[in-house]
């Protein structure tokens, strides 16, 4: 059974800041990784999708590394701004043809103070 | 309008009844999922399906039931609903690798 933690639970950061989330997961037998964000009261909205044989993927000031050796992830946000405050969820799926499926941290709430 | 729908956004009933979220995705998605999330225990499956037909158990199944006829639609039915049953619903389609998800459906069971 997949098992994914999410570190820190919670971040409050200034304006500006760099910061890292950190995702690791038990089942390293996977096909990609997901990050998600999630506003309050909203769906999960797709922020990048990382392949397996990809160690990075990068959309405007998000990065997100992965190491399937190791079972970890990590999402980079590069000065960040209050826009950001969301939590973000990762999401490696395992199985493959009918057992195919995603197992979900709990999340990251950051919050980005002006 | 190309996409994942889900409806109701919003749902009252009454412990007992019989109540059906729907789930509706425009992509031909083979793999489509339905979700609950709670405060403290993140997103949790409730039962997935591989293709039309074809559909399985997740984590906390209890209490649900869902069918897949076309590949479009997968309606979860909550055959008697519970007060423990109250939760945010997420319904997720996917073709094997980025998947999608949609709004969610609260629901409150009273």
């Amino acid at each position: 059974k997949q098992e994914v933690t999410q570190i820190p639970a919670a971040l409050s950061v200034p304006e500006g800041e760099n910061l890292v989330l950190n995702c690791s997961f038990t089942d390293s037998a996977i096909y990609n990784l997901q990050w998600f964000r999630q506003d309050p009261g909203k769906g999960l909205t797709s922020l990048l999708l990382i392949q397996s044989s990809q160690r990075e993927q990068t959309s405007g000031r998000l990065n997100a590394s992965l190491d399937k050796s190791s079972g970890r992830s990590t999402l980079y946000i590069a000065a960040s701004q209050p826009g950001d405050s969301a939590t973000y969820l990762c999401a490696p799926p395992t199985g493959g043809g009918s057992n195919y499926k995603l197992t979900f941290g709990k999340g990251t709430l950051l919050t980005v103070n002006p | 309008d190309a996409g994942i729908t889900q409806s109701p956004r919003y749902k009252i009933t009454e412990t007992g009844r019989q109540v059906t979220l729907m789930c509706h995705q425009t992509w031909s998605h083979s793999y489509m999922f339905w979700y609950r999330q709670d405060l403290g225990h993140g997103l949790r499956l409730i039962y997935y399906s591989a293709a039309a037909d074809i559909t399985d158990k997740g984590e906390v199944p209890d209490g649900y039931v869902v069918s897949r006829s076309k590949t479009e639609n997968f309606p979860l039915t909550l055959e008697s609903a519970t007060r423990s049953q109250t939760s945010v619903y997420f319904c997720a389609s996917s073709r094997g690798n980025e998947a999608f998800f949609g709004q969610g459906t609260r629901l409150t069971v009273v």
